[in-house]
Parts: structure tokens; C-alpha cells; sequence
């Protein structure tokens, strides 16, 4: 069956370090992956996407791996802040607009 | 744009009642989907729809669960009857354009089934 893992469910780092998290898949194909935000008692928020022929994707301090092959993709956050704090989600889409999420990694940016 | 919106924000009800969550979409966008979220499942989609139609019901966790969506601005999902296990958010969420569309959430209804 399909499944969706990401990295330990708390991440907890110091400001202005790299965060690093992992999402990573198993019997899927998907056509794109993307990145959402949730904070406490709101709704997931869309980050980036990234395409089944793309490597890698940036945006301002955000970029996103994409590897097929290891069916895995990473997301980083350079030069994290406090505000930075929140529980990110990815998600597998499928051509036919089917988006199935990962149970998400609760980052938590130290001052 | 206001967004997708949602209602009730919170509702408790008692068991075996019914209970109705509404749903507007982003005008214009042409998939609406359901999403329900709690600790122990995290974000699971219900149901889905394409142009009012609905196109994938395999989340519906059983019969007790339908979803409507008479028309291209408003969606219902609805629970009959309710049950504890049934306490989660549920999220309607909106897109346009398959194939790698952003996904819009709404705020969430918090139901809580006691």
C-alpha cells in the first residue's frame, strides 16, 4: 500500500541554522510533490511544488529536493527563525489531482 | 478572495445526531476536496470533486458519510449518524488546475461528538 513518511515527528534546531526535513515514499509514482505550513488551529498552507522531472526548486530561504529514484525529497529552511515554527506537511500528487498527505514534522526554532 | 469557507468553525453534538459541515470554494476553482485530521490518522482525503462531480470517494470512512455538491460554490459534508470516533477537524479545501495545483484550505470545522 501507499505510504508517506517524513523524518521524526519534532524538529528542533537553533535560530539561524538549517532546518532539514525528509519526506519519503513508497509504492507511488507521483507527478509532483509539494510543501505545505500548518500552524496551530489554522488550515495547511501551500509552500512550494516541485515536478516528478525537477530536481530542485527555491524560494526566498526554502528549497526543495525532489529524487525519484530514492523516492525522497528534502526541504530546507537557511537561516531559520522562530517564526519558522510550525508543523510542515508534504504531499504526493497524481495526474488525475489526487493529493495524499504525509503526517507532517513539527519544527520548533530555538532563539 | 475570501478564501474557502467554512462552517460551522466548532460544533458538539451528541452521539448517534446528524450533523452538517458546509463548504464555499474559491470561485472558480474547479476541485473541492474533504479532508479530515486528527493525531492518530493526521490529514486523510475523503472524498474529492471535479467539476461538481465526485470523483474519488475511497476516504469515506463508511456509509454514514456523504458529501454533496449541488453546485460549483457550496459543498456539504455530512455525518448520520455521529459517533465519539468521528471527533476530528475536517478541512475543505479547493484548487484549480490538476496536475499540480495548490491546494487551498479552509480554517477547518472542529467537531467534537460527545
Amino acid at each position: 500500500s501507499q505510504k508517506i513518511e517524513q523524518n521524526s515527528e519534532a524538529l528542533n534546531i537553533q535560530e539561524g541554522k538549517t532546518a532539514t526535513l525528509t519526506c519519503n515514499y513508497t509504492n507511488y509514482s507521483p507527478a509532483y510533490l509539494q510543501w505545505y505550513r500548518q500552524d496551530p488551529g489554522r488550515g495547511p498552507v501551500f509552500l512550494l511544488l516541485i515536478r516528478e522531472n525537477e530536481k530542485e526548486k527555491r524560494k526566498e530561504r526554502l528549497k526543495v529536493t525532489f529524487d525519484t529514484t530514492l523516492k525522497q525529497s528534502l526541504f530546507h529552511i537557511t537561516a531559520s527563525q522562530p517564526a519558522d515554527s510550525a508543523t510542515y506537511l508534504c504531499a504526493l500528487g497524481n495526474n488525475a489531482g489526487k493529493s495524499t498527505f504525509g503526517d507532517g514534522t513539527t519544527l520548533t526554532v530555538k532563539p | 478572495d475570501a478564501g474557502v469557507i467554512q462552517s460551522p468553525r466548532h460544533e458538539v453534538t451528541e452521539m448517534g445526531q446528524e450533523v452538517t459541515l458546509r463548504c464555499k470554494p474559491i470561485s472558480g476553482h474547479d476541485y473541492l476536496f474533504w479532508y479530515r485530521q486528527t493525531m492518530m490518522r493526521g490529514l486523510e482525503l475523503l472524498i474529492y470533486f471535479n467539476n461538481n462531480v465526485p470523483i474519488d470517494d475511497s476516504g469515506m470512512p463508511e456509509d454514514r458519510f456523504s458529501a454533496k455538491m449541488p453546485n460549483a460554490s457550496f459543498s456539504t459534508l455530512k455525518i448520520q449518524p455521529s459517533e465519539p470516533r468521528d471527533s476530528a477537524v475536517y478541512f475543505c479545501a479547493s484548487s484549480l488546475v490538476k496536475g499540480g495545483n495548490t491546494i487551498y484550505f479552509g480554517e477547518g470545522s472542529w467537531l467534537t461528538v460527545v
